[in-house]
């Protein structure tokens, strides 16, 4: 069975501070994906990444930054000098990287409260 | 600006009212999905509709009654609520029901049952 683990409730720091969400994943398939999304008070999901599981390369954008490591079976998330806008719940996924019927599915993380004080 | 999009954003129901939301995807997908997300738990996958087919239904109780009427158009309808159904619904697509495509969601519609 698939399974997200963020650990981290809650989170809060001081603006300009580097921040990592925790997250650990639990899969039987050598073949899955794992996401990121960010979800401000308006309530929308929004995308920030995609990874695949043969792709353990450690990505940025910005002041984003996404370490991928299989052997922890974790994908860590790195906002570096925080702003007040970063103040939000961030989710981890993970799916199957096969289609159709019933084995589809995206399993989501409880979520960690992010927020950045001024 | 997002590619899908729900309507109302907010809606405060009686228990014995029927009312719908509405969602509209312009990304060309071909899976549409509502999701609830109650506080303090975990994002619920409710229904999965593949080419307008209904391909899942996670045990959702009947008062929830989803349509599909093409791959660009997704409705919840919603009648005989209970106070405990107050929550964000958050209507997504992606290209296909594959593992490896991202799902996008819409802002979601905050529904309040008294």
């Amino acid at each position: 069975a698939q399974k997200v683990t963020q650990a981290q409730t809650e989170i809060s720091v001081v603006e300009k501070e580097d921040v990592t969400l925790d997250c650990v994943y639990e899969t039987r398939d050598t073949t899955y994906y794992l996401f990121w999304y960010k979800q401000p008070p308006s309530g929308e999901l929004v995308f920030l990444i995609r990874r695949n599981s043969f792709d353990e390369q450690n990505e940025i954008s910005g002041r984003y930054s996404w370490n991928f490591q299989k052997s922890t079976s974790s994908f860590n998330f790195t906002i570096t000098a925080s702003q007040v806008v970063d103040s939000a719940v961030y989710f981890c996924a993970l799916s199957e990287a096969n289609s159709g019927g019933s084995n589809y599915k995206l399993t989501f993380g409880k979520g960690t409260l992010l927020t950045v004080n001024p | 600006e997002t590619g899908v999009t729900q309507t109302p954003r907010h809606l405060v129901m009686g228990m014995t009212n029927k009312k719908s939301l509405k969602c509209e995807q312009h990304l060309g997908h071909n899976a549409m999905y509502w999701y609830k997300q109650s506080a303090k738990k975990p994002l619920e996958l409710m229904f999965v509709y593949s080419l307008e087919e209904r391909v899942e239904n996670n045990s959702v109780p009947s008062r929830f009654s989803p349509e599909c009427p093409n791959s660009s158009h997704l409705f919840l309808h919603l009648h005989t609520l209970q106070p405990e159904d107050s929550a964000l619904y958050l209507c997504a697509s992606s290209q296909d029901r594959a593992g490896r495509n991202t799902i996008y969601f819409g802002e979601g519609s905050w529904l309040t049952v008294v």
